[in-house]
């Protein structure tokens, strides 16, 4: 788990802030992913950069803001959110274009709590 | 389209006993398919991946599991489970014909291992 890092692990914002979250990874991958993960709802894929550049974006509502200044850090911008966006996000990683199967691998998440 | 059934929401099996978790998918093209299992409070690690080839596919901690093309299944399985195996299980599937990155998650399978 330590090759793919979350920052911060926890955090409780009001429907006015302004905040971001991080995500590091440490394993030479180029391609980053934001995941939403709900109760009892699956995975929800919200954004993919492959070098860099943002390939899927899955109508997502706008008061996410993806940022992908290398291929090494990834940030969720977020602003005016509801409650229902209260949820775990996770970050992966992956290898795009090696060959590889593209396996993607976790952070530990931010638990995300929208007052 | 892409999509992926985990038909149980619970498996509870007693520790030392044979144990599986059921996955069904769909892709229009050939699947790479992908076990994770996420601890409370963390993030998804991977577990095991079927590229090609061999349809018995052997993971981590002595996971392994069966691909069967007919059926169009992925079942996770393990000879002996353990208690500490108790923790939600996802599948997902990747086309690899289309060239997307992204993954599509089963809604995940609680496993309980009961001493």
């Amino acid at each position: 788990e330590t090759g793919v890092t979350q920052t911060p692990r926890h955090l409780v914002m009001g429907m006015t802030n302004k905040k971001s979250l991080k995500c590091e990874q440490h394993l030479g991958h180029n391609a980053m992913y934001w995941y939403k993960q709900s109760a009892k709802k699956p995975l929800e894929l919200m954004f993919v950069y492959s070098l860099e550049e943002r390939v899927e974006n899955n109508s997502v509502p706008s008061r996410f803001s993806p940022e992908c200044p290398n291929s090494s850090h990834l940030f969720l911008h977020l602003h005016t959110l509801q409650p229902e966006d209260s949820a775990l996000y996770l970050c992966a990683s992956s290898a795009a274009g090696t060959g590889d199967t593209d396996t993607q691998y976790f952070g530990p998440g931010t638990r995300l709590t929208v007052l | 389209a892409q999509s992926v059934a985990q038909p149980e929401d619970q498996v509870n099996v007693a520790e030392g006993n044979p144990l599986t978790v059921k996955c069904t998918y769909s892709v229009s093209g050939n699947p790479y398919l992908f076990w994770y299992v996420q601890y409370p409070n963390r993030g998804l690690q991977f577990l095991l991946k079927y590229i090609t080839g061999d349809n018995l596919v052997k993971g981590s901690y002595g996971f392994e599991a069966e691909f069967n093309k007919s059926q169009t299944s992925f079942h996770l399985k393990k000879p002996s489970a353990l208690v500490s195996d108790s923790a939600l299980y996802f599948c997902a599937v990747r086309d690899r014909d289309t060239g997307r990155r992204a993954l599509t998650f089963g809604s995940g399978t609680r496993l309980q291992v009961q001493p």
